[in-house]
């Protein structure tokens, strides 16, 4: 298995507050993202990065940030939490041309309430 | 505009019966990369297999079959011989090609299978 650690696993915050979601890979892998899952709606794009400092959005972006200052470490920030961010939410790494698959983390279920 | 579809929502079925699930995708891209994920009630995402577009030779590995359709722009899933280990969620995604390396996956919203004993 890839070597891909999230956490928090489990966390609950309030609406307002700022909560930061830690990936760590030791597999140095170059590309390194972050989804969300949520029912009816499969996985969808948060945010990706492709390499240090080198980060872009996805398809739900909105009211999330991102900070890659290391290769091993991705951080997705939302800085004023909402109900509607919660969510379970997957990193994965790849990488790279030689290995176009995705390998996930274990997963991190935000509750806001 | 990249887009997987999974039309069946839930499949239950009784343990050794063999069951297909659905994946249709939409691309505008000539090089793309299909593949198949296996979500178990534990939670994790497993990769199962990854499809070039270029590629459209059936896989087999074991009691799991692919089958890639570039003209019906399908890679559907069959579990042959069900087992109630198969019981998960699982999803199909899609990522084009691109010179520069990785692209992000876009994922179908996934078919829920229960093999029941």
């Amino acid at each position: 298995d890839a070597g891909i650690t999230q956490s928090p696993r489990h966390k609950v915050t309030e609406t307002g507050t700022p909560v930061t979601l830690r990936c760590h890979q030791t597999e140095n892998h170059r590309y390194m993202y972050w989804y969300r899952q949520d029912p009816g709606h499969g996985l969808r794009l948060i945010h990706y990065s492709y390499g240090v400092k080198d980060t872009d959005k996805g398809e739900v972006s909105d009211g999330y940030s991102v900070s890659r200052s290391k290769t091993e470490d991705f951080l997705l920030t939302l800085e004023s939490a909402t109900s509607s961010q919660t969510s379970v939410y997957f990193c994965a790494i790849a990488g790279g041309l030689s290995s176009y698959e995705q390998y996930f983390g274990p997963g991190t279920r935000l509750t806001v309430t | 505009a990249q887009k997987v579809t999974q039309a069946q929502t839930e499949i239950s079925v009784v343990e050794k019966e063999d069951v297909t699930l659905d994946c249709v995708y939409e691309t505008r891209d000539t090089t793309y990369y299909l593949f198949w994920y296996k979500q178990p009630p534990s939670g994790e995402l497993v990769f199962l297999i990854r499809r070039n577009s270029f590629d459209e030779q059936n896989e087999i590995s074991g009691r799991y079959s692919w089958n890639f359709q570039k003209s019906t722009s399908s890679f559907n899933f069959t579990i042959t011989a069900s087992q109630v280990v198969d019981s998960a969620v699982y999803f199909c995604a899609l990522s084009e090609g691109a010179s520069t390396g990785n692209t992000p996956l876009v994922f179908g919203k996934g078919t829920r299978l229960s093999v029941i004993a």
